[in-house]
């Protein structure tokens, strides 16, 4: 039972290059999460996916795409990095409305 | 107005002391609430989630909600340097699976 999986664990992008972080969960729950975290800004959604099929945006959506490829699966892409988008991505994903399970986090860096 | 707040810190305590730490939140419709622990470089965990107003204990910890005053609190009885760590207040928003977390308060704890 490995929890929830996230790759890469660090990259580095150049500005204009696009790619997409992978998290899985086998759990079986049903709602997955991306995460950024900056430094003094705490944790900030970027989209969630509250059941196979469905997602929805968060609080900073712009320059993302997710796809929530089936239960256990839920991707993110850049599409055209920029370096503010330099963070510490996390994934999550949550049994009903309680308790979030956090990946080991992607560092991205964009330069 | 952010939607939680929480001192940054970093709050000092000796070891063997009691840590508060407080979080605010401004959507009155919140219904759950989660503390989370964050240690560098690592993803949060989870370490108390509270619903219901009042007191919550478990271990060393316990959580306390005042709804009316919207404002959640996490004191750690007899601090250990292990406790030396971010910790992040978390909010359930009303409408949907959407979490917000507050930018975190870091705990040192002297030995």
């Amino acid at each position: 039972n490995a929890g929830v999986t996230q790759t890469p664990k660090f990259q580095v992008l150049k500005t204009g290059q696009s790619m997409t972080l992978q998290c899985a969960q086998d759990m079986n729950h049903n709602s997955m999460y991306w995460y950024r975290q900056d430094p003094g800004m705490g944790l900030r959604l970027i989209y969630y996916s509250a059941s196979e099929g469905t997602t929805d945006k968060g609080e900073v959506p712009n320059g993302y795409n997710v796809s929530r490829l089936n239960k256990r699966e839920f991707s993110l892409r850049l599409e055209s990095a920029a370096p503010s988008q330099t963070s510490v991505y996390f994934c999550a994903s949550m049994r009903g409305l309680n308790e979030q399970y956090f990946g080991p986090g992607t560092r991205l860096t964009v330069t | 107005q952010k939607e939680v707040e929480q001192n940054s810190g970093p709050l000092s305590v000796p070891e063997g002391a009691i840590a508060s730490l407080n979080c605010t939140y401004s959507d009155r419709g919140s219904q759950s609430f989660f503390w989370y622990r964050q240690y560098s470089g690592k993803s949060p965990e989870l370490i108390m989630s509270i619903y219901s107003n009042g007191d919550k204990e478990d271990g060393r910890f316990t959580a306390q909600l005042n709804k009316a005053s919207q404002y959640v609190s996490l004191l750690i009885r007899d601090s250990q340097p292990s406790d030396s760590a971010t910790y992040l207040c978390a909010v359930n928003i009303r409408y949907g699976q959407n979490f917000v977390f507050g930018p975190g308060t870091r705990l040192s704890v002297l030995p």
